[in-house]
This record gives structure tokens, sequence and C-alpha cells, in this order.
């Protein structure tokens, strides 16, 4: 049983460019979240996502970034316009769909952005 | 919305030793509260975790004490060995909603 997988792992973009990173959830698992850690911080909360569904997106930035999870493929998190405070880790988790245990993440390995 | 506060911030201790963190959360609704172990370069990982209807879970060398009516809990490693050496991380369940707020962590060093 295969773990959430992110990819790319390592992303380097200069200023202005965009950004994508993907997000496969454990097999059987519907909700994604996507957070932010800075260096030497905390995960911060970005957008939580079902299938073709927005659930709470009160951590993602107001302009350039974007997030989906559609019926087939990967979830999506984009980015444009990227500036270099965006340079961070990107952690993608998923949990199985309810009745579950609420709030159990299983997390991915995490993508990593420069923006030179 | 909710707000996790973690102390420590770094921690070093002896091998052998005893490492006591503790988080304080405001949301009294909150009702899961897990503990995440990173590794430096690696992905959170799940060590503990504790709801709000038991006081204290215990797995071997870790063990997770809450207090409800202080709003407090507390990751307690025994006999702490080289590997425990990581960042911590506590987190908690935003009452009505899915999310988890995670404090800022703590570094732990264990010396050989």
């Amino acid at each position: 049983n295969a773990g959430v997988m992110q990819n790319p792992r390592h992303l380097v973009r200069r200023r202005g460019q965009e950004a994508r990173l993907r997000c496969s959830p454990m097999k059987g698992h519907s909700h994604v979240y996507w957070y932010r850690q800075l260096p030497e911080e905390g995960l911060k909360f970005m957008v939580y996502l079902q299938k073709e569904n927005i659930i709470d997106e009160s951590g993602m930035p107001k302009e350039r970034f974007s997030a989906e999870f559609p019926k087939e493929g990967p979830s999506i998190l984009r980015i444009q316009q990227v500036v270099r405070g965006d340079s961070a880790a990107y952690f993608c988790a998923s949990s199985p769909p309810g009745p579950r245990k609420t709030g159990e993440l299983f997390f991915g390995e995490g993508s990593r952005l420069t923006v030179l | 919305g909710e707000n996790v506060e973690q102390h420590p911030s770094t921690l070093s201790v002896q091998e052998g030793d005893s490492a006591v963190i503790k988080c304080t959360y405001s949301d009294s609704a909150s009702n899961y509260f897990p503990w995440y172990k990173q590794e430096l370069g690696k992905r959170p990982q799940l060590i503990i975790d504790i709801r709000s209807n038991v006081g204290e879970k215990k797995d071997q060398r870790i063990a997770v004490t809450l207090n409800k009516t202080a709003k407090h809990f507390s990751l307690h490693i025994t006999e702490t060995q080289p590997e425990d050496s990581a960042v911590y991380f506590c987190a908690v369940i935003q009452g009505g909603s899915e999310k988890l707020v995670f404090g800022k962590g703590t570094k732990l060093t264990v010396n050989p």
C-alpha cells in the first residue's frame, strides 16, 4: 500500500514563473490537505479538498495560489508568478473517508520549492 | 481560530534522560491531539495521539497526557536515545473543522 506520493520532490523556479506541485493520496483516501513549512518553522494549513470540492481554503493566500483535486488524477497546488517568499516545503497529507478517526493525517515526503 | 503554543522551542538532554514537551491550545471544542516527529528533510510522522475522552496514553517509551480543563497536553519521552533527536510538533484539530493546527515545533537533541 503506497503512501502519499508527492512530486516533484525538489523544484527550482525563477521569480515570475509558475510552480505546480502534485499529490496522490494513499489508496482509498479521498481527503487531501496541503500544508506549507517555512525553514525552521511549523506546518501552516493551506487548503483541504475532497474530490472535485474545495472544503476549506482559509489558509490559502488570496492571490497567485490555487488548488484542485479532480475526479481523476492527483491533487495539484499551483503557484503563479512565484516570489522568493514562496520558497518552502509544501506537504500534502491524506485521510480516509468518514466515518473515521477525525484528524488522523498521513503525510507525503514533501515538495521543496526554491525560488531564485 | 485555534492558537497552539508549544514549549520549549529547543531541548537538549543526555541519553537516558527524559524529555517533556508541552503544548497549550485555545479552543475548548478541540478533541484530538496528535504528536508528530519530523527528522531533517523528512515528512512528519505521527508518533502518538490522544482524544479528549482520556487523560493519558502510553506507547512504550512515549506517553501523552491531556488536561482538558487547563487546555494543555504534553509529550513525555523516557530513556531517550540519540535516534529520538528530531523536531516534534504538537497539533490540535480545530473545533468544527477538519484541519489540524500545528505548534511551532521543538527541536530535541539527545546527546550520547
